[in-house]
C-alpha cells in the first residue's frame, strides 16, 4: 500500500487561509468517505481534526475544513494563527481494510 | 475522557522480540476496534495494524505482515502488540489509538519508543 501524496510543506501569514492537498487512489481516498487528517506538534501525538472527509470532532476549530473530489482530499484552515503551525497528516481507509497516511506537511506561519 | 498509555518499548537486537501493551481507560474498550501506528524518528506515520473490538478481525501493513501479532484483551481492557523479527527500520515511536468509525484512528497515547540496534 503506498503513501498517500501531500505536499512537504506550505505556509501562510496570520489571518490567511491554506489548503493542503492528499492524492490517493480509486482504491483508497477515490472510494470511500472515509478520509481523516490529524494535525502533529513537535514530540507530542498526533489529533484527530477531520473524520469522514468534513467533519470535526467536537472541540476542534471551525476554522479547519476538509473536502473531497475523485481521488484528491483536502484541508483548508482559514484565518491562519500562530499555534496552526504544526505537521499535518492525511488519512484513508482502504480497499484492503487497512488504513495508509499521507508523508505529512509541515506548515508554518509566517 | 479517554486515556491510552503504552508501555514495553526500550532497546532490543536485530531479530529480538518485544511486546508492546496499551492500557485503556475513559471508555468501553471491549466496544471498539483498536490501532497501533508507528513514527521512526524524523519521519511520517506510518499505520501498522488494527484489531476489531471482538478479535474477529486483524488487518496488518504490509512492512510488518507476518513478524507482527495484534491482540487484545477486554477483561484487563489493554491492547498488545508482539514484535518478532524486529529490524532497524522498526524502530520508532509506537501509538496505540481508539478507533472510531471506519478504521479511522480517533484518540492517541503519547507512545513508547521501540530502538532497535546491536
Amino acid at each position: 500500500q503506498s503513501a498517500l501524496t501531500q505536499p512537504a510543506s506550505v505556509s501562510g501569514s496570520p489571518g490567511q487561509s491554506i489548503t493542503i492537498s492528499c492524492t490517493g487512489t480509486s482504491s483508497d481516498v477515490g472510494g470511500y468517505n472515509y478520509v481523516s487528517w490529524y494535525q502533529q506538534h513537535p514530540g507530542k501525538a498526533p489529533k484527530l481534526m477531520i473524520y469522514e472527509v468534513g467533519n470535526r470532532p467536537s472541540g476542534v476549530s471551525n476554522r479547519f475544513s476538509g473536502s473531497k473530489s475523485g481521488n484528491t482530499a483536502s484541508l483548508t484552515i482559514s484565518g491562519l494563527q500562530a499555534e496552526d503551525e504544526a505537521d499535518y497528516y492525511c488519512s484513508s481507509y482502504t480497499s484492503s481494510s487497512t488504513r495508509v497516511f499521507g508523508g505529512g506537511t509541515k506548515l508554518t506561519v509566517l | 475522557q479517554v486515556q491510552l498509555v503504552e508501555s514495553g518499548g526500550g532497546v532490543v537486537q536485530p531479530g529480538g522480540s518485544l511486546r508492546l501493551s496499551c492500557a485503556a481507560s475513559g471508555f468501553n474498550f471491549s466496544s471498539y476496534a483498536m490501532h497501533w501506528v508507528r513514527q521512526a524518528p524524523g519521519k511520517g506515520l506510518e499505520w501498522v495494524a488494527i484489531i476489531r473490538y471482538d478479535e474477529s478481525n486483524k488487518y496488518y501493513g504490509d512492512s510488518v505482515k507476518g513478524r507482527f501479532t495484534i491482540s487484545r484483551d477486554n477483561t484487563k481492557n489493554t491492547l498488545y502488540l508482539q514484535m518478532n523479527s524486529l529490524r532497524a527500520e522498526d524502530t520508532a515511536v509506537y501509538y496505540c489509538a481508539k478507533d472510531r468509525v471506519g478504521a479511522t484512528p480517533e484518540y492517541w497515547g503519547q507512545g513508547t519508543l521501540v530502538t532497535v540496534s546491536s
